[in-house]
């Protein structure tokens, strides 16, 4: 079946642009979560949406960046004035919720110039 | 806050070899404890979970884990280690915190197979 999707695969932008990223989960799935790796190094938690419930957003580095996810389905993270410092990889994972395993995308590799 | 520590950056093993990728965690309440794999260009895939019951669980491509609670350890086994194991391996807990239980990632230890 359908994973979780991704859109752009690739996006390069300039300093100080915004950009949309964006989330298609699995269909059913309650949780949906952002995460961003660099160079291959370890996963940062950015935010983590469970349901109707608040999103956890404490993992978000700055007021640049926001997420929401509509109708419990397809999410969007924004980055506002982009830095070089957001160039990442920025993964989305979906899960049944509670301890069910967490399904990422092949993820958005985001460069900043 | 929940932790998890993955205290080698790289792990070397000949082929054939048993491997061990070690991984550590703090959580206030029962841990929830995950590992996940990410071949070269290729996204995560889940490997094996601890909730409850048995230490020892077994998982995907004949890997398993061992809970050691006393010692708040979870480290990932494999008996015979192939090159094709070659890979980035993540260990993560989810516990509560903050009013949230999510899941955090170590910072990953990369697995070399060598012939």
């Amino acid at each position: 079946g359908a994973g979780v999707s991704q859109s752009p695969s690739n996006k390069v932008t300039e300093k100080g642009k915004d950009v949309e990223l964006r989330c298609d989960p699995i269909s059913g799935h309650t949780a949906l979560y952002w995460y961003r790796q660099s160079l291959g190094q370890g996963l940062e938690f950015l935010i983590y949406f469970q349901g109707n419930s608040a999103p956890d957003k404490s993992g978000l580095p700055s007021d640049r960046f926001s997420a929401e996810r509509t109708g419990g389905s397809v999410s969007t993270l924004t980055i506002q004035r982009t830095q070089q410092e957001d160039s990442a990889v920025y993964l989305c994972a979906s899960s049944l919720g509670g301890y069910s395993p967490l399904h990422f995308g092949n993820g958005t590799r985001l460069t900043v110039t | 806050a929940q932790s998890v520590a993955q205290p080698e950056d790289q792990v070397n093993v000949a082929e054939g070899n048993p491997l061990t990728v070690k991984c550590t965690y703090s959580v206030s309440g029962n841990p929830y404890l995950f590992w996940y794999v990410q071949y070269p260009n290729r996204g995560l895939q889940f490997l094996l979970k601890y909730i409850t019951g048995d230490n020892l669980v077994k998982g995907s491509y004949g890997f398993e884990a061992e809970f050691n609670k006393s010692q708040t350890s979870f480290h990932l086994k494999k008996p015979s280690a192939l090159v094709s194991d070659s890979a980035l391996y993540f260990c993560a807990v989810r516990g509560f915190s903050g009013g949230y239980n999510k899941l955090i990632f170590g910072a990953g230890t990369r697995l070399a197979v060598h012939p």
